[in-house]
């Protein structure tokens, strides 16, 4: 399974526009990429996932270059809210794989008022 | 509608106890996993069922771990002799599918063995 590489924590404040990036050089045909958000006490929660170039809803928006060996999730004007770790995860999509999320460390945003 | 609901949130033994965590899935979804997430990390795989069947349980610690899910709904993680270091927070998520279906999961029980 694809390993994934993202920072450790990101400060925002208000109203602002987060990228967050992640790195997954090995990542193979049938993989697609997927970003969770965990709240403290809480399990964590889908946001978005796509395959390439790009993905929106209504919470965020996933950019997937042509090389896919990085994405960035979007989150556009964030609130205190919004603060919480973010995971970005390889999930592969073939016939009777277990489809196991394999969960780095992730990214703890801070947003500030 | 209901989303995965796990029981007890909170759950104290000794060590050496037996205890038993509960995982009710969301209705209708085949794909049931159990996951464990210590202090400062994300979600460790533990076992993966499919219906009634254990189709991937590689994530399992050592022997005292078990799992059931005999209808293929209900899940019960079963954990002998526990020590210390099996405190975390015990997740459970469903899917309705294989291959990318959504995880969702649930809020997780706080185990902690003194």
């Amino acid at each position: 399974l694809a390993k994934t590489t993202q920072p450790i924590s990101m400060d925002s404040y208000e109203g602002q526009e987060v990228n967050i990036t992640c790195s997954h050089n090995n990542i193979a045909t049938n993989d697609y990429i997927t970003w969770y958000q965990q709240f403290p006490s809480q399990g964590p929660r889908f946001i978005i996932q796509g395959y390439k170039t790009k993905v929106t809803n209504e919470v965020a928006s996933l950019f997937i270059p042509a090389d896919r060996k990085s994405s960035t999730l979007s989150l556009p004007r964030v609130s205190l809210s919004d603060t919480a770790v973010y995971y970005c995860l390889v999930v592969p999509n073939y016939g009777g794989a277990t489809n196991k999320l394999i969960f780095g460390t992730g990214t703890l945003l801070a947003v500030q008022p | 509608g209901a989303g995965v609901s796990q029981t007890p949130s909170n759950k104290v033994t000794e060590k050496g106890k037996y205890v038993e965590l509960r995982c009710d899935p969301i209705s209708g979804h085949t794909a049931l996993y159990w996951y464990r997430q210590s202090l400062g990390q994300g979600p460790e795989f533990l076992i993966y069922f499919q219906g009634t069947g254990a189709a991937d349980d590689s994530g399992l610690p050592n022997d005292r771990f078990f799992a059931v899910r005999p209808e293929g709904s209900v899940s019960t993680l079963k954990i002998q002799r526990t020590e210390r270091g099996d405190s975390a927070v015990y997740l459970c998520a469903s899917s309705s599918s294989e291959g990318t279906d959504t995880q969702y999961f649930g809020p997780g029980t706080r185990l902690t063995v003194l």
